[in-house]
């Protein structure tokens, strides 16, 4: 089972950040958060990942509570591209990456 | 860039032939991984393997079998085909880090139809 929660979809409009939330209640010290994005018909693509602090690159920011038992993506200004299935995901040494529902982002025109 | 390349993006078979999916990563990444894609399921691990000649079960092995001769390549082989294996197959590979801190990138996806 995936350890992570997802609302199943989200709309946001053309230009604005889109802010996707992610629960990892469980997680442990060692347990890194990852995000990735599929697009209809193609293969998950990496976004970005972190433990503790905040990270960002080319493509999004990710903020991670200070508990690290929440996380939320960050596509600063979505554009139509960006519509895809959001999936986050808690995995650390040794650990298979489970992928569960994830979030369908919808950007609207 | 990584770059995960799957052979066939498109398969047709028939059921009870062998079918084998190829998969090449030119990152020199150690681990390579097979996934199955369905509705209503998700990404489900078939098999994976840490290292040249290596294999592990995933969740569902069951009628798979994989083949890494070579560290850039993993084949996922399927016996005798049948039509519950009709699906999309993700390959992926990441680098052994040994601290988690290695995410996996996946190939564009072989979408298989077994008739």
């Amino acid at each position: 089972d995936a350890k992570t929660t997802q609302p199943p979809s989200m709309d946001c409009a053309e230009g604005r950040a889109a802010n996707l939330p992610c629960n990892h209640s469980t997680i442990s010290g060692n347990e890194y958060v990852y995000w990735y994005r599929q697009i209809h018909s193609q293969g998950p693509q990496y976004i970005i990942h972190g433990l503790k602090n905040n990270e960002t690159n080319e493509m999004a920011s990710l903020i991670i509570t200070e508990d690290r038992k929440s996380s939320t993506l960050i596509l600063p200004h979505a554009t139509l591209r960006d519509t895809a299935v959001y999936y986050c995901i808690v995995s650390g040494y040794g650990q298979n990456f489970v992928f569960g529902p994830g979030t369908r982002l919808s950007v609207l025109p | 860039d990584v770059k995960v390349t799957q052979s066939s993006r498109y398969l047709v078979k028939r059921t009870g032939e062998k079918v084998f999916l190829e998969c090449v990563q030119d990152m020199d990444h150690e681990n390579m991984f097979w996934y199955r894609q369905d509705p209503g399921l998700g990404l489900r691990l078939i098999y994976f393997s840490y290292d040249v000649k290596m294999k592990e079960k995933g969740d569902i092995p069951e009628g798979y079998s994989v083949s890494r001769e070579k560290k850039e390549r993993f084949s996922l082989i399927l016996e005798s085909a049948s039509t519950n294996q009709t699906s999309m197959y993700l390959c992926a590979s990441s680098l052994s880090t040994g601290t988690g801190n290695s995410p996996l990138h996946f190939g564009n996806g072989t979408r298989l139809t077994v008739t």
